[in-house]
């Protein structure tokens, strides 16, 4: 069965500076893998989306995430923070195993200090 | 632009009673979907759908309800509240295949 590892609850960063929110799936083959942003009172947004090619996708708002297949990771990148990133982010995977139903991680919570 | 609207956006409801939660899309989506949102837990799929007609159980379906009458709408029923039922409630519509979501902004309903 899939499963979706966010290893972090909660994350600090300062303003400015870089990111990386982990995320770890498991599954044989090569799902579709997803990061959705949920910002206080409001439902989740896609953020970005890789289905094939080239394992570094971009996003919206300077996000990007890199699929690494040996790791089994899709991790999320940001090189400089604003306050406006703080919201929570999901990472979630979907395969023709599960007929396309997302599965997903518990989310992190991303905090940006001043 | 294509959204997905949920109503009511809060909802306080008496223990035993009947809560129909209701979603509208105009995405044109095949696929709609029930999450419920508890901390700790992340998104848990309630019940989802194909099209209009088809309600399918998701991993957690037990006390809940779904109906699909068409393509655009799609509600969730709670027959006999519970307080174990209080949490957020999202609403989604997807385009199949590599599936991606489009969320309504959520119904936070509290069972007392």
């Amino acid at each position: 069965a899939q499963s979706v590892t966010q290893p972090d609850a909660r994350v600090t960063v300062s303003e400015g500076a870089s990111l990386q929110l982990r995320c770890k799936y498991s599954y044989s083959g090569t799902p579709y893998l997803f990061w959705y942003v949920q910002y206080p009172r409001q439902g989740l947004q896609l953020l970005l989306k890789y289905y094939s090619g080239d394992p570094v996708v971009q996003g919206v708002n300077g996000f990007e995430a890199e699929f690494i297949k040996s790791n089994s990771s899709f991790h999320l990148r940001k090189a400089s923070v604003h306050w406006s990133d703080s919201a929570v982010y999901f990472c979630a995977v979907s395969a023709l195993d599960s007929n396309y139903q997302l599965i997903w991680g518990s989310g992190t919570k991303l905090i940006i200090k001043p | 632009e294509a959204a997905v609207t949920q109503s009511p956006r809060n909802k306080v409801a008496v223990t035993g009673g009947k809560v129909t939660l209701s979603c509208n899309q105009t995405n044109n989506h095949n696929n709609m979907y029930w999450y419920r949102q508890d901390t700790g837990h992340g998104l848990r799929l309630i019940h989802y759908s194909y099209g209009a007609g088809s309600t399918e159980k998701g991993d957690i379906p037990d006390g809940y309800k779904a109906s699909r009458p068409s393509q655009e709408n799609f509600s969730l029923i709670l027959e006999l509240a519970t307080p174990s039922q209080t949490s957020v409630y999202f609403c989604a519509s997807g385009d199949g295949g590599q599936n991606t979501l489009y969320f309504g902004a959520g119904t936070r309903l509290s069972v007392l």
